[in-house]
């Protein structure tokens, strides 16, 4: 079946410009997280959606990350007035919520968002 | 909280050469552990977990891993490296309880030598 997809696959932005990345997760998929990775941090979490819950964003590095997922499926992290130190891709993974004890709980990944801010 | 370590930013092994990246994990109780393979310009993909069942788990492209709790170890080994597996391996841990958001290490790039 199809995979996680990620749009754009590339994007380049000018320094204060805001910007969008979709997610769009694995039907049936009851969890979503975003990842970011860069040279200088790795790969870091940023945000995760379960079902109705309210999101855990203890990952997000300031305020001008949000992001929302609407109707349990797709997902969009904005980035406001982003920075040069926000170049990075911006991965995506879903999975069925449960531990990855019974097979449930795997993070399958997306090919990831590659953002350039000049 | 959890951490992982991976020993060796680069590793370069000779085609048909045994394979061994080094994880180290830091954790109050036995943790869900993972090997992601990130292919050039590709996402993560999968390579093998341990979820406390068996401790030496078999996973895809002839990988394994053996999880040891009295070295807090998991290392990733392949008998007989190929040329199709130079990519960037990373270590991580999720938490069994919560959001099981993944912590990852720094990774390892691995190369083989024709």
């Amino acid at each position: 079946g199809a995979g996680v997809s990620q749009s754009p696959s590339n994007k380049v932005t000018e320094k204060g410009k805001d910007v969008e990345l979709r997610c769009d997760p694995i039907s049936g998929h009851t969890a979503l997280y975003w990842y970011r990775q860069s040279l200088g941090q790795g790969l870091e979490f940023l945000i995760y959606f379960q079902g109705n819950s309210a999101p855990d964003k203890s990952g997000l590095p300031s305020d001008r990350f949000s992001a929302e997922r609407t109707g349990g499926s797709v997902s969009t992290l904005t980035i406001q007035r982003t920075q040069q130190e926000d170049s990075a891709v911006y991965l995506c993974a879903s999975s069925l919520k449960g531990g990855p004890r019974d097979g449930r709980g795997t993070q399958y990944f997306g090919p990831g968002t590659r953002l350039l801010v000049l | 909280a959890q951490s992982v370590t991976q020993l060796g930013s680069h590793v370069s092994v000779s085609e048909g050469a045994l394979v061994l990246l080094r994880c180290n994990y830091s954790s109050s109780v036995p943790p869900y552990l993972f090997w992601y393979v990130q292919y050039p310009n590709q996402g993560l993909q999968l390579l093998l977990k341990y979820t406390s069942a068996a401790t030496l788990v078999k996973g895809i492209n002839g990988f394994e891993a053996e999880f040891k709790k009295s070295e807090t170890s998991f290392h990733l080994t392949k008998p007989s490296a190929h040329m199709s597996d130079a990519a960037e391996y990373f270590c991580a841990v999720s938490e069994i309880f919560g959001n099981e958001k993944l912590t990852f290490g720094t990774g390892t790039r691995l190369t083989i030598i024709p």
